[in-house]
């Protein structure tokens, strides 16, 4: 079974739709992540989590929020889509503590498209 | 802000040569990280590189860390076609810990 699972794999929604992404992980890591992936951009990372009550916006964003329910579980909402927030999702995970270092883990990916 | 630079962003190049990806970064910072992607695949870690001088090697891949460079490599070796894939670096910012992505270098291997 994956370590790091994200749902759901691909969706397809229209402009003004409110979209949950969800990632969960089985590794026991502390520290988890949203990024988006965009052609030719790389990884942006939206938010980071370094536990459960530890939630940290990223460098885009806007348009985005997220919750995380369990040390597992960290979930990606978009309250309102827009067509430029069609991308690439993933969820990462690292484990955390100030003595080790920040190597991630990444899920499966989700692809949003946003009409 | 810690920006970087990967040089080249796309690579065609013929099985068994050899070649050298460049990852450059504008800040200090002491940790590096390559990973790989495959075409609507997720990412794989391939490399930790955790000081100046780090260097591992995997196979047909080899990366370095020169932290005074602010400069990691990526070199491969006698490149065969399953090495094409998309190769990234990530710096780790030393102030919070999180990773800072290159554009990536896309990497096609003829046969």
């Amino acid at each position: 079974d994956a370590d790091v699972t994200q749902t759901p794999r691909n969706r397809i929604t229209k402009t003004g739709k409110r979209i949950m992404l969800e990632c969960s992980q089985t590794k026991g890591h502390d520290r988890m992540y949203w990024y988006r992936q965009d052609p030719g951009l790389g990884l942006r990372l939206i938010y980071y989590s370094f536990d459960v009550k530890d939630i940290n916006k990223g460098e885009i964003s806007d348009g985005y929020s997220v919750s995380r329910q369990a040390q597992a579980k960290f979930s990606l909402s978009l309250e309102s889509a827009i067509p430029n927030q069609t991308a690439l999702y993933f969820c990462a995970t690292s484990v955390g503590g100030a003595l080790t270092y920040n190597e991630q883990f990444f899920g499966p990916g989700t692809r949003l498209t946003v009409l | 802000e810690l920006k970087v630079e990967q040089n080249p962003l796309f690579l065609s190049m013929q099985e068994g040569k050899n070649y050298t990806i460049y990852c450059n970064y504008s800040t200090t910072s002491d940790r590096l990280y390559w990973y790989r992607q495959d075409p609507g695949k997720s990412l794989e870690s391939l490399f930790v590189l955790l000081s100046n001088g780090a260097v591992k090697q995997e196979g047909r891949l080899m990366a370095s860390l020169d932290t005074k460079a602010r400069l990691s490599t990526l070199h491969i070796t006698a490149a065969v076609h399953d090495l094409s894939a998309t190769y990234f670096c990530a710096p780790e910012m030393d102030s919070n810990y999180q990773l800072i992505w290159g554009a990536g270098t896309k990497l096609i291997i003829k046969p």
